[in-house]
């Protein structure tokens, strides 16, 4: 069964670094999303990503998340300068038609 | 606004029936999903609701009234594999009709 993929599946970096965090979405799905899940927390909405732009981002989503969809399958997530509070679970998810949404095994990044 | 509201824990035996109750108000209402989250992993989808009633699948069932801006999720034959949290999302009316989270119900089957 297709499966949306993630990597790293945890990352460790430094307050300031740059991270970026690689989705692979299932094939044939149009849209795309990023979530944040922070421990102990809901699950977050950050960006949605359609015909290659953005399609909305939440207030989470400021000037330092970048998004991009730099060939055919891969999906990624930027943080320019990496902050203490940015540690969290950051789900990668793809839908076909904007309907089920299919979530990845997540990546885990620990700031520093 | 946005508000979705789901017990915090709840507890329950194996075989038994469980169900887990979500309100949520939206300003634009398309959707009622329900995920299982595993510790640690990332949400899987259960179901989905958009038109008023029940939807079964399997053990698990959920049901949806837009009036009342209410849901529910039934396990049925509860097993310890269950013990999980139990998320209710809400899709909004939008470009990407994208998912806004209540904060999960930790759900613990004991033997």
């Amino acid at each position: 069964e297709p499966e949306v993929t993630q990597t790293p599946s945890h990352q460790v970096t430094q307050m300031g670094q740059e991270v970026i965090l690689r989705c692979v979405p299932i094939s044939n799905h149009l849209y795309f999303y990023w979530y944040r899940q922070i421990l102990g927390q809901k699950v977050e909405f950050l960006v949605s990503f359609y015909n290659n732009e953005i399609s909305e981002k939440s207030e989470i989503f400021d000037d330092q998340f970048s998004v991009e969809r730099p060939d055919g399958s891969n999906f990624t997530l930027k943080i320019r300068s990496t902050k203490l509070e940015d540690s969290a679970m950051y789900f990668c998810a793809s839908s076909e038609n904007s309907y089920e949404q299919y979530f990845g095994p997540g990546t885990r990044l620990t700031v520093t | 606004g946005q508000n979705i509201d789901q017990p915090t824990e709840m507890t329950a035996t194996e075989g038994a029936i469980v169900q887990i109750n979500c309100t949520y108000q939206t300003s634009g209402f398309n959707g009622l999903f329900w995920y299982q989250q595993h510790a640690g992993e990332a949400p899987t989808f259960l179901s989905y609701n958009v038109l008023d009633g029940l939807e079964e699948k399997g053990r698990f069932s959920s049901f949806l009234s837009r009036s009342k801006g209410y849901s529910y999720l039934l396990l049925k034959e509860l097993q310890m594999k269950d013990s999980a949290s139990y998320l209710c999302a809400v899709r909004e009316r939008g470009a990407t009709n994208k998912l806004i989270f209540g904060t999960g119900t930790l759900l613990a089957v004991q033997p």
